[in-house]
């Protein structure tokens, strides 16, 4: 058990829907970071939030959105979605960016 | 980040050593080794990391060439529950940001 926990485990919905994915970092740290792990694609970075800011930015489509709130977990909001955007997503965190990463169980997604 | 190419496969006997090879002949001095693992579509799991001399741990050890283009991860007394994708990733010192994850090393340990 990493101590990052994501909800919900699993996440079926259609096309054109918009769905909120959570993650609560491990106790103390401060950044989060999102991934996504389709099967042609591998595991993608999204976007990193450190301390309630964004910090860096992956391949994030601009229907994805994410923020960090004040008491450090973190929610992924996807919205018009597409078949292709079915996939694990991860939620990551670490004390400071310099340290290890510790990931949560994922969430997968299907869009039918 | 310097770029690491890894076997696409390797199969292990269990309670034998694994060896998992990872080429990073582009690494620049202040750039880290990393490793982790996914089991079976689990969260990715933290291994072990260095930068140049050999590290262990509880779970594995790292062993670094001198020339740091390239490292072993050994796995002491593989079990089946070793069976996973293992991630060899190169990280600068002040890189904050993203792991890049590459296709990895697929480890099969058999009975």
């Amino acid at each position: 058990d990493s101590g990052v926990t994501q909800t919900p485990k699993h996440l079926i919905t259609a096309t054109g829907q918009r769905v909120t994915l959570r993650c609560s970092p491990r106790s103390g740290d401060l950044s989060v970071y999102w991934y996504q792990q389709s099967l042609d694609q591998g595991l993608q970075f999204l976007i990193q939030y450190y301390n309630g800011e964004e910090r860096a930015k992956g391949n994030i489509l601009e229907r994805f959105s994410a923020q960090q709130f004040p008491d450090l977990h973190s929610e992924l909001n996807l919205s018009s979605l597409e078949l292709g955007d079915s996939a694990l997503y991860f939620c990551a965190s670490s004390a400071s960016g310099y340290y290890e990463q510790f990931f949560g169980p994922g969430t997968r997604l299907t869009v039918l | 980040d310097a770029k690491t190419t890894q076997p696409t496969s390797m199969d292990c006997a269990e309670g034998r050593a694994a060896n998992l090879p990872c080429n990073h002949s582009t690494i620049s001095g202040n750039e880290y080794v990393y490793w982790y693992r996914q089991i079976h579509s689990q969260g990715p799991q933290y291994i072990i990391h260095g930068l140049k001399n050999n590290e262990t741990n509880e779970m594995a050890s790292l062993i670094i060439t001198e020339d740091r283009k390239s490292s072993t991860l050994i796995l002491p007394h593989a079990t089946l529950r070793d069976t996973a994708v293992y991630y060899c990733i190169v990280r600068a010192i002040y890189n904050t940001d993203k792991l890049i994850f590459g296709t990895g090393t697929r480890l099969q340990v058999f009975p």
